[in-house]
């Protein structure tokens, strides 16, 4: 069964902090990957696409960076809005099938 | 603007069915897929399975297939989730999602706001 990983799950972290979360599939399915933020009683937010390319009207400080076998969302000077949870994601090819990381919390120290 | 706006929560009794709507607006909806995706209280993202709006081609998880329809109406740009036989496990939050393709992967990009399915007897 493939699936992705994601490290660490939980973050404690101060406003202005540099925060690094690396997601991992099972296996080397895909060269893209996507980012989510999902913050509580709303729906996921999609941040990251293509691994590294940033959705219209998320701030830069925002950056994805990887391929195949590791990825990475970085946050570079964490804002009091970006306390949430986030989550990576993968398809395979067509038809796709999704997969989604189990999630790292990101909150206040 | 893109939007994807979902039918109501829903209380059910286990064994019976639900099915939610998610009517989408602001894009042409044939030309995007769909995918379904639930939330548990307290859990991650589950996937469900996606839809082709263009030709209803399904693809279901495998977990979940056998208990699963998803179908679309494209005179009303409205895309239906159907699920059978619930039981408590199946109590979450239940998202649409616009599916957007880049480089031969496939992501969601704008979400519905959610539906609660609360299976309880």
């Amino acid at each position: 069964d493939f699936q992705m990983t994601q490290s660490p799950s939980y973050v404690s972290a101060s406003v202005g902090d540099r925060v690094t979360i690396t997601c991992r599939p099972s296996r080397g399915l895909s060269a893209w990957l996507a980012w989510y933020q999902q913050k509580p009683g709303s729906a996921p937010k999609l941040l990251i696409y293509g691994a590294s390319t940033l959705q219209s009207g998320v701030p830069s400080r925002f950056s994805g960076s990887g391929s195949v076998t590791s990825f990475t969302l970085t946050i570079s000077s964490l804002q009091p809005e970006d306390f949430a949870t986030y989550y990576c994601q993968q398809s395979n090819n067509f038809p796709p099938q999704f997969t989604f990381g189990p999630g790292t919390r990101v909150d206040l120290k | 603007q893109i939007q994807l706006v979902q039918s109501g929560g829903e209380v059910k009794k286990p064994g019976a069915s639900v099915k939610v709507s998610c009517r989408a607006s602001g894009y042409t909806f044939a030309n995007y897929g769909l995918a379904w995706v639930r939330q548990a209280p307290g859990q991650g993202l589950e996937w469900m399975g996606w839809i082709n709006v263009y030709d209803g081609n399904t693809k279901y998880a495998q977990s979940i297939q056998g208990r699963l329809t998803m179908t679309t109406d494209t005179s009303t740009d409205t895309a239906y989730m159907e699920l059978r036989s619930l039981t408590s496990d199946d109590t979450a939050v239940y998202y649409c999602a616009r599916v957007q393709a880049y480089s031969g992967s496939f992501f969601p990009d704008y979400w519905g706001q959610g539906t609660l399915v609360t299976v309880s007897s």
